[in-house]
């Protein structure tokens, strides 16, 4: 069975620092991943994906994440946050063989601080 | 421009009624689905649809109808066996078959049963 781990509910963080939230995957076969952001009542927009290739992929917004197969680690980053960064963060995986199946992680909350 | 349009945007029943949910797209994909988001719990697939006329249950399909009679358009009914219906519902979709495959979202409709 497939499922993503999302380790923090609520970051909250000051304005110039910088962030990473956690997420961790399991999975019998390969998978796509995928960071998605969401702001209030908002639907989800994508911030980057990993498919395949270099590990470190960059994203929109000045986020890049890290996959790491041996620790089924899919960590979002940022070096610099700003207010406006303020949303719901979502790790996803879809898997190699149905691309089109969607796991979601539970969301962490990123509350930038003036 | 392309995208996914969900309407309305909030939406007041009365318990005990059926209520509609709109989803549409026109990015031409062939997979579509229906979340429903509540508070620290993430996204719950509800229905998903992989081609016109063919559809399969979700995790919580429970109290949940859907459709698929275009390829453009995937109606969620929310039904009086719903217990719970006060949500966030989400569409998204995305290309079907083998293949990397990001999923689109609408910007969602609140549904708030009293």
């Amino acid at each position: 069975a497939q499922s993503v781990t999302q380790l923090d509910s609520q970051v909250p963080v000051f304005e110039e620092a910088p962030v990473e939230l956690r997420c961790n995957y399991s999975s019998s076969v390969s998978v796509y991943l995928f960071w998605y952001v969401q702001y209030p009542n908002q639907g989800l927009q994508l911030l980057l994906k990993y498919l395949s290739g270099s590990t470190l992929v960059k994203g929109i917004n000045g986020f890049e994440a890290e996959f790491n197969k041996s620790q089924t680690s899919f960590h979002l980053r940022k070096p610099s946050v700003h207010i406006s960064d303020t949303a719901e963060y979502f790790c996803a995986v879809s898997l190699w063989n149905t691309g089109n199946q969607f796991y979601f992680g539970t969301g962490t909350s990123l509350t930038v601080i003036p | 421009d392309g995208g996914i349009t969900q309407s309305p945007k909030y939406l007041f029943r009365k318990e005990g009624q059926n209520v509609t949910l709109s989803c549409e797209q026109n990015l031409n994909h062939d997979a579509m689905y229906w979340y429903r988001q509540d508070p620290g719990q993430g996204l719950r697939l509800i229905y998903y649809s992989q081609i016109v006329n063919d559809f399969q249950k979700g995790d919580i399909a429970e109290g949940y109808s859907v459709s698929r009679e275009k390829k453009e358009s995937f109606p969620l009914t929310v039904t009086s066996a719903q217990k719970n219906p006060t949500a966030f519902y989400l569409c998204a979709s995305t290309y079907a078959g083998q293949g990397w495959a990001e999923a689109f979202f609408g910007q969602g409709t609140r549904l708030t049963v009293v």
